[in-house]
């Protein structure tokens, strides 16, 4: 079935320092691939998604790129804040127009002045 | 304009007992989503309303669960004698058409039965 892999957090980052949070999927056909984001005490939130190969999605300073020959779509930031602290969901969904979407185990950042 | 909502924030029940869960989607919104998320891990897929009708309830983990959204707007989790393992948030998530494939959330609805 469809799965999708994320690096394990947490991830711990000084200000401005440069983010990456992978994440690698398996999937039949070409899913659309999400970023969600859940800030504490918040629900998930869209940060950002792809809809098909190459195709870059980018919100708030974030940036993830679809790549099908890798079958990845990794997040990345080049300058965090503390306000991005949060844990992040890396998702996909099929195309078949029946799309609940499969996620990731999501990835706890932490951002410290 | 007004987001997913769910109620309650937060159910707490002992083991046995029934218990319902309430989504709002967002006016408009055809698809609706029900997902469990369990500490420490991502959202899973419980069921899947299509206008009134679940089009996919393949997550649902045993028969013990039910959702129904008579009207096509609202829906209702409904879990029966519940096990500690049950203990999860409820997320609620809708979209303006199943393709359309943005899905809103709500906050969710923590359930703990001791």
């Amino acid at each position: 079935g469809d799965s999708v892999t994320q690096m394990e957090g947490p991830v711990t980052l000084s200000e401005e320092a440069f983010l990456t949070i992978n994440c690698t999927y398996t999937a039949t056909g070409y899913p659309s691939l999400f970023w969600y984001v859940q800030y504490p005490g918040e629900g998930l939130q869209l940060l950002l998604k792809a809809t098909k190969a190459d195709d870059k999605g980018s919100n708030k300073g974030f940036e993830a790129t679809y790549r099908k020959e890798t079958t990845s779509f990794h997040l990345e930031k080049g300058s965090v804040q503390v306000s991005d602290s949060a844990v992040y969901f890396c998702a996909l969904s099929t195309n078949s127009g029946n799309t609940p979407l499969v996620f990731g185990k999501g990835t706890r950042l932490s951002v410290i002045a | 304009g007004a987001g997913v909502s769910q109620t309650p924030s937060n159910k707490v029940t002992e083991k046995g007992k029934y218990v319902e869960l309430r989504c709002d989607p967002i006016s408009g919104h055809t698809a609706l989503y029900w997902y469990r998320q369990s500490l420490g891990q991502g959202p899973e897929f419980l069921i899947y309303f299509q206008g009134t009708g679940a089009a996919d309830d393949s997550g649902l983990p045993n028969d013990r669960f039910f959702a129904v959204r008579p009207e096509g707007s609202v829906s209702t989790l409904k879990i029966q004698r519940t096990e500690r393992g049950d203990s999860a948030v409820y997320l609620c998530a809708s979209s303006l058409t199943p393709q359309y494939n943005e899905q809103f959330f709500g906050p969710g609805t923590r359930l703990t039965v001791l």
